[in-house]
């Protein structure tokens, strides 16, 4: 039982590069996220999607896109990488419900130098 | 102010202690409350929901006060496998989880 799965787990960028990282959930949940945390900082909410083909901004949204074109994928991308966005990134899903538990991936460890 | 707040700590204590958690949250519209734990360096996990009339799962309590708007979590007995990061979690409606900083317990033998 896979759950949330994210890849890559560990990247190091130079400032300028793209990326993408992939999250793939099989529990048919309409609801995922992309977390990024931080030390101090906690788990900020960058963006998230209630189904398949809609995204929308959280709290932190800025230097990062997504796309939700199936279901079960979430994508986040990194156009031009910047230092300020080594963090852990977690990805996340749920059903609609309430009260609903949240699944999380192992997380990516990414670094921009 | 933030959406929610938590002590950040450390709170160390010794083996067999009890410990509290407090968390504040600012939305009223708020709908869903959860305790989740997270681990050095490894994903949040869902340790309890939290319900109006209080909940108990084996040594965690868990409590929500809506009128003063804050929950809390009880643990007693700590054991050492305790030490964790808590993190309080906070839903309205259908709207995305909003996560506490996360409060930090280390359980001293």
């Amino acid at each position: 039982n896979a759950g949330v799965t994210q890849t890559p787990k560990f990247r190091v960028l130079k400032t300028g590069q793209s990326m993408t990282l992939l999250c793939a959930q099989d529990m048919n949940h309409e609801y995922m996220y992309w977390y990024r945390q931080d030390p101090g900082m906690g788990l900020r909410l960058i963006h998230y999607s209630v189904g398949e083909g809609t995204t929308a901004k959280g709290e932190v949204p800025d230097g990062y896109n997504v796309s939700r074109l199936k279901k079960q994928n979430f994508l986040l991308g990194l156009e031009s990488a910047a230092p300020s966005q080594t963090s852990v990134y977690f990805c996340a899903s749920s059903p609609p419900q309430e009260r609903q538990e949240a699944f999380f991936g192992q997380g990516t460890r990414l670094t921009v130098v | 102010r933030k959406e929610v707040e938590q002590d950040p700590g450390p709170f160390n204590v010794p083996e067999g202690a009890t410990v509290a958690f407090n968390c504040t949250y600012s939305n009223s519209a708020s709908q869903s409350f959860f305790w989740y734990r997270q681990d050095c360096r490894k994903e949040p996990k869902l340790l309890m929901s939290v319900y109006s009339s209080g909940n108990e799962d084996g040594r965690f309590t868990a409590q929500l006060n809506r009128a003063s708007q804050y929950i809390s979590l009880l643990i007693r007995d700590s054991k050492l496998s305790d030490s964790a990061t808590y993190l309080c979690v906070v839903s309205s409606g259908n709207t995305p989880l909003v996560f506490g900083k996360g409060t930090r317990l280390s359980v001293i033998a």
